[in-house]
């Protein structure tokens, strides 16, 4: 089946600093590839969705600068965290489309709990 | 509008008990709705999904019961399990472009022993 791997698991990072978070499809090229944001008891949120070789586009309220994505490839995604503050501090989940499978080609990563001190 | 509404936002059953959590959506568009199992800080994995042509799916224990004219789906968890306590979510999907799932809120299952 496929598999999307996620990494970190977790990552702690004084204030200030920037964390990026790699998301890759193992056995599938993943034209597009999602973000989300999920806060404690609540629900995923589109983060910004990601295609290969261009830009990302990112929902409403969601800084592009302090959220940078990459899609570089077929198989991998970045999000990186720049400058992070304490409200940064959240579970990322990342999200990779089989474009094969149509509307039932979604496979999601592990996510990254990033904790900002 | 592209919602789905999902109920309850929290659920007990007594072990061996049926757990059910029903959604609802209003986009007619969506073709595809899964339900996705998340236990604490992992990411949601797939359990089951339907698409619109087929009103029931089993497997195993996990059933969704889906009402096309009603534009709602539901999920059954038949002999529910102490393990199966996490949070449920459903999701519906469409075959267009680089959209993706819109998720339900959530709904938080714990099975008592």
């Amino acid at each position: 089946g496929a598999v999307v791997s996620q990494h970190p698991s977790w990552v702690i990072c004084k204030s200030g600093t920037s964390v990026k978070i790699e998301c890759r499809s193992l056995d599938f090229q993943a034209t597009t590839m999602f973000w989300y944001r999920q806060f404690p008891k609540q629900s995923l949120m589109l983060m910004a969705t990601s295609n290969e070789g261009s830009k990302a586009t990112y929902e409403q309220g969601v800084e592009k600068d302090k959220f940078l994505i990459n899609h570089a490839s077929l198989t991998l995604s970045t999000l990186t965290v720049t400058s992070a503050h304490p409200e940064d501090s959240s579970f990322y989940i990342c999200s990779a489309r089989d474009p094969l499978r149509g509307s039932s080609g979604y496979t999601f990563g592990s996510g990254t709990r990033l904790t900002v001190v | 509008q592209q919602q789905v509404k999902q109920s309850p936002q929290s659920l007990i059953v007594q072990k061996g008990g049926i757990s059910i959590i029903n959604c609802a959506y209003e986009n007619t568009a969506f073709d595809y709705f899964p339900w996705y199992q998340q236990f604490p800080g992992k990411g949601p994995a797939l359990l089951i999904a339907i698409r619109p042509d087929v009103s029931e799916k089993k497997e195993g224990r996990f059933t969704i019961s889906f009402n096309k004219s009603a534009k709602q789906f539901s999920l059954h968890i038949m002999d529910s399990q102490p393990g199966d306590s996490a949070t449920y979510f459903c999701a519906a999907g469409m075959n267009s472009g680089y959209s993706t799932l819109t998720f339900g809120k959530g709904t938080m299952l714990l099975v008592s022993p």
